[in-house]
Formats: C-alpha cells, structure tokens, sequence
C-alpha cells in the first residue's frame, strides 16, 4: 500500500493510562502532521515534522503529549495519563512539501481512535 | 494564528441543485486555500486548492473563488450527486506550518 498506514485503529484504554499512536507516511514524504478530530468537530492542528525536527509544537494541547519521528519515517504520538477529554480520532498526514501547509497537498491515514473510559 | 470560520454547518440540497460552502480567514498574508472532503468514516482528501493569484478555480463540478480582499473563499457545487454527500473542510495556512481547517460542512444530497 502507497498510503499513510496509522495504528492501531481502534484503542480503548482506561483513565490514566498511557497511550502510543503510530504513523506510517508515504515513503518519501519529508512533512508528517498529526491532527486530533473529536465528534462533530474541525480538524485540530497538534504538531509538524519536517524530517525527525519538530519546528512547530503548537497545538500540542498539554505537556502530557508528546511526539516523535525516527529515520525521518514514522512517528509516534504518545499520550501519557490519558483523560477522558482526550476521546477522539487523532489523524496523521504527510505531505511531499518541505515549507510548510501552504505548499501542497496533505495526505492523511484513516486515523486511531481513542476511546478513554 | 490563522482563525478559519466556515459556514454553514450543515447543508441540505436536492439532487441537482447547487451547493455553497462559505470560508472567511484572518491572516491577510495567507496564500493557499484548499477544500478537503471526508466522506463517513473515510480519510479526509483534497479536492480542489486555489492560490491567491487567482480568483477562481474550476475542475468539473466543483469550483472554488477567493477574495482576498473581503479575505473569504467559498467552494461552490453545481449539479450535485448522492455521492457528493459528506462532510467538507476549507483550511488556511497559519504562519508557522500548520494548515488551519475549519469547523466543517455536513453536506447531505437527497435523491
């Protein structure tokens, strides 16, 4: 498969437990973003790798979540001491694009959801 | 940042008709303007970008315009299909490398 592969799925996990999200981008794509969809919501921008740097962390909402990308490839975001208000579909994409959302396409995976109980 | 307003929140039209998705954005520096579609349960897909060195973009069925003096741009559907149902996103780059999307457009087309 060419596209941007995310796991798991689906993953439900207690209150407090910690929680690691993986993307897989499309072989080449120097540009990783990961976004959080929660239900009926837009598209919240969380954090932008170019190669394995992270020139923007903005949208990180706390310091409870991190994120990483080795071999300029795949990228995982950790959630520790999950809570309930971080229930939602947390999206991945990449793009070929080094400058940035304003210069080209973003292609995203079919995303994890996160269920926490 | 880039604050992206995108109305309405839902939309319903008959099969046929035209559709109109409105999006207004705050940073007049921004530059690129894409529409993404994200049927239900799918991934969300670029289906039509304009650049701010036009005013209009058309592939098909589906246009996009921009005024980038009112700083809006709108994503208009002619003839619309069952198929055209989901949710739509207009989006605009902050400063930084974020693209800013917004809230969505459920649109729904009954036969």
């Amino acid at each position: 498969g060419a596209g941007v592969s995310q796991s798991p799925s689906n993953k439900v996990t207690e209150k407090g437990k910690d929680v690691e999200l993986r993307c897989d981008p499309i072989s080449g794509h120097t540009a990783l973003y990961w976004y959080r969809q929660s239900l009926g919501q837009g598209l919240e921008f969380l954090i932008y790798f170019q190669g394995n740097s992270a020139p923007d962390k903005s949208g990180l909402p706390s310091d409870r979540f991190s994120a990483e990308r080795t071999g300029g490839s795949v990228s995982t975001l950790t959630i520790q001491r999950t809570q309930q208000e971080d229930s939602a579909v947390y999206l991945c994409a990449s793009s070929p694009s080094a400058g940035g959302a304003g210069t080209g396409e973003l292609f995203f995976g079919e995303g994890s959801r996160l269920t926490v109980l | 940042g880039e604050n992206v307003e995108q109305h309405p929140s839902t939309l319903s039209v008959q099969e046929g008709d035209s559709a109109v998705i409105k999006c207004t954005y705050s940073d007049s520096a921004s530059n690129y303007f894409p529409w993404y579609k994200q049927e239900l349960g799918k991934r969300p897909q670029l289906i039509i970008d304009i650049r701010s060195n036009v005013g209009e973009k058309k592939d098909q069925r589906i246009a996009v315009t921009l005024n980038k003096t009112a700083k809006h741009f709108s994503l208009h559907i002619t003839e619309t299909q069952p198929e055209d149902s989901a949710v739509y996103f207009c989006a605009a780059p902050d400063p930084g490398y974020a693209l800013n999307f917004g809230k969505g457009t459920s649109l729904l087309v009954t036969p």
